[in-house]
């Protein structure tokens, strides 16, 4: 009853370095999304993605790069990491349902803090 | 572009008593989908609601109910006797088509706190 898991949980990066978040769903879901949550400004879009092998660029995409290779697999990179990148990371996943978008549900959160 | 508002940033109220969280929405298309979440002081986002451009019936579910209506662009959300568990924060959202693409967009969210 894994639903959507990310991994890790929490991270402190220093500036400059680079790590990958992963996200992985098992519900055969297409969509899948990457957003970070900062005070005061809610959840924000970063890249999402339709399907296997196709990705899209969100609200809030620059130093970020993502990749579905797999349905069940979204990843998302922070090539150099920068204190802006300080953030929430959820991701979360939906099916397309019959006629539009079915609930998305989210992971637990990543908490990223880059010194 | 879509866009979301909550613009109530901070709700306080005690405890049995109703509040409404407001959302307005923008879109240009004339099918898309509102929801609204729960997010309680341990983080997680909990799915409380999807709604479809085309029903406008509003729906009540136990204490909670909510209001579509697409002449003002709203969707808001009613929490009737309130209870301290009802605290969290809560975010209405919008999915919509985007170049093919389908997307969804929060609002900034609404901090609600019950008081006992």
């Amino acid at each position: 009853n894994a639903g959507v898991t990310q991994t890790p949980k929490f991270r402190v990066l220093k500036t400059g370095q680079s790590m990958t978040l992963l996200c992985a769903q098992d519900m055969n879901h297409e969509y899948m999304y990457w957003y970070r949550q900062d005070p005061g400004m809610g959840l924000r879009l970063i890249h999402y993605s339709v399907g296997e092998g196709t990705t899209a660029k969100g609200e809030v995409p620059d130093g970020y790069n993502v990749s579905r290779l797999k349905k069940q697999n979204f990843l998302l990179g922070l090539e150099s990491a920068a204190p802006s990148q300080t953030s929430v990371y959820f991701c979360a996943s939906s099916w397309p349902g019959q006629g539009g978008s079915t609930e998305a549900f989210f992971g637990q959160g990543t908490r990223l803090t880059v010194v | 572009a879509q866009k979301v508002t909550q613009a109530q940033t901070e709700i306080s109220v005690v405890e049995k008593e109703d509040v409404t969280l407001d959302c307005v929405y923008e879109t240009r298309d004339t099918t898309y989908y509102l929801f609204w979440y729960k997010q309680p002081p341990s983080g997680e986002l909990v799915f409380l609601i999807r709604r479809n451009s085309f029903d406008e019936q509003n729906e009540i579910s136990g204490r909670y109910s909510w209001n579509f209506q697409k002449s003002t662009s709203s969707f808001n959300f009613t929490i009737t006797a309130s209870q301290v568990v009802d605290s969290a924060v809560y975010f209405c959202a919008l999915s919509e088509w985007d170049f093919g693409n389908e997307k969804l967009t929060f609002g900034t969210g609404t901090r609600l706190t019950i008081i006992p």
